[in-house]
């Protein structure tokens, strides 16, 4: 079994500030762990994804996570938020077995990014 | 470009109908996904297809049925709708182990 948990439904930071959402996981095997982006009236879009390489995953638009082991976590920052950056955030956990692909996501964290 | 797209991206139908969302993918994935999103649930999967001819029910398909007769399109149905189907439907394609890549969403809106 597999699940996703995103701490904090709503965050908000002001322009300039340090961005975090936190997202923590728990999988059987090893995880392919990914952050997505949901701009209004929009499908979601991949911010960066995690597939057992690096630990320290860049992605899009400044946005980096970190993936520890020992703390089941995936949290996604970014140094200084950006008015842009107001959107829904969604962590997901995806595992393989047998070819097929199982993919879990949290329920999501809205951004707010005050002026 | 590849692409996934859906149609149509705003509906509005009365309970009792059969209503069919289209989801077209240009990007030649195996995999194939509905999702609808709805307030303090985030994604929740409907159905899913790794190929054609292969379809799988999600954690809410009750009420809803989807065919795979080629690669590009999953189309959903809803049997008879009713106002609990009432949502923001997603579809989405990946390859076995990659990221999804999602469709613009369906407003769907039972009356």
């Amino acid at each position: 079994a597999q699940s996703v948990t995103q701490l904090g439904s709503h965050v908000s930071v002001s322009e300039g500030a340090l961005v975090l959402l936190r997202c923590n996981y728990s999988s059987s095997v090893p995880p392919y762990l990914f952050w997505y982006v949901q701009y209004p009236n929009q499908g979601l879009q991949l911010l960066l994804k995690y597939t057992s390489a690096a630990t320290l995953v860049k992605g899009i638009n400044g946005f980096e996570a970190e993936f520890k082991k020992s703390e089941t976590s995936f949290h996604l920052t970014k140094p200084s938020a950006h008015m842009s950056d107001a959107a829904e955030y969604f962590c997901a956990v995806s595992r393989n077995s047998g070819g097929y692909q199982k993919v879990t996501f949290g329920i999501g964290t809205k951004l707010q990014v005050i002026p | 470009d590849a692409e996934i797209t859906q149609s149509p991206r705003h509906k509005i139908t009365e309970t009792g109908r059969q209503v069919t969302l289209a989801c077209h993918q240009t990007w030649n994935h195996n995999n194939m996904f509905w999702y609808r999103q709805d307030l303090g649930h985030g994604l929740r999967l409907i159905h899913y297809s790794y190929g054609v001819q292969d379809t799988n029910k999600g954690e809410v398909s009750d009420g809803y049925s989807v065919s795979r007769s080629n690669t590009e399109d999953l189309p959903l149905t809803l049997e008879s709708a009713a106002s609990s189907q009432t949502s923001v439907y997603f579809c989405a394609s990946s390859e076995p182990g990659s990221e999804q890549f999602f469709g613009p969403g369906t407003r769907l809106t039972v009356l």
